[in-house]
């Protein structure tokens, strides 16, 4: 069994500021993690994957993850946001040769002025 | 490249009414997701396929049904539309679920439906 969770459903930080997207996750077997953004009225876009190579991975627009095997953990972060980040972002994981991946709830990220 | 391609974008129903959401893909991806996104609820799996003539129940298949007679073709049918169906949908696709990490999903931009 696999299952993901979002610890904010929201984040509001000044721009300019890092951010911290926060993402726990639980699953039997080696999964694979991956990042989704949704800006307001559009589909999900991939910001990056870890799959089993390099524990810290970087993805679009200056974001990245590590993968925490202890902690099961799977944070998201960028050391400055900009006003263009504005959007859902989704943390999600698959068991590995799973074709059903898991989503968490999201989580909204808020860039002040 | 088109990706993955839904229509329509929007559409009201009235109680009662059917419909069908379709959903193209041209990257020959032999596996297809259909999800419904409410606030604050995540997406959820309605029914996906893992090949063309093969299709299984997600997690709220309820009220639901669909086919996968091509591999790039996968509609959403709507039967006996409720108020509970009012959501945003989205199709994706991707390549593989094997090995390990390669599936990564490509969506569509979602198919807004109001039901009154």
């Amino acid at each position: 069994a696999q299952s993901v969770t979002q610890l904010d459903s929201h984040v509001s930080v000044s721009e300019g500021t890092p951010v911290l997207l926060r993402c726990n996750y639980s699953s039997s077997y080696s999964p694979s993690l991956f990042w989704y953004v949704q800006h307001p009225n559009k589909g999900l876009q991939l910001l990056l994957k870890y799959t089993s190579a390099a524990t810290l991975v970087k993805g679009i627009n200056g974001f990245e993850a590590e993968f925490k095997k202890s902690e099961t953990s799977f944070h998201l972060t960028k050391p400055s946001a900009h006003m263009s980040d504005a959007a859902e972002y989704f943390c999600v994981v698959s068991v590995g040769g799973s074709y059903i991946p898991t989503f968490g709830r999201g989580t909204s990220l808020i860039v002040h002025p | 490249n088109a990706g993955v391609t839904q229509t329509p974008k929007f559409r009201i129903l009235k109680i009662g009414q059917s419909m069908t959401l379709q959903c193209t893909q041209d990257m020959n991806h032999n596996y297809m997701y259909w999800y419904r996104q409410d606030p604050g609820m995540g997406l959820k799996l309605i029914y996906y396929s893992v090949g063309a003539g093969i299709t299984d129940k997600g997690e709220v298949p309820n009220g639901y049904n669909v086919s996968r007679s091509t591999t790039e073709d996968f509609p959403l049918r709507l039967e006996l539309a409720a108020p509970s169906q009012t959501s945003v949908y989205f199709c994706a696709s991707s390549s593989s679920g094997v090995p390990s990490g390669a599936n990564v999903l490509t969506f569509g931009a979602g198919s807004r439906l109001t039901v009154l």
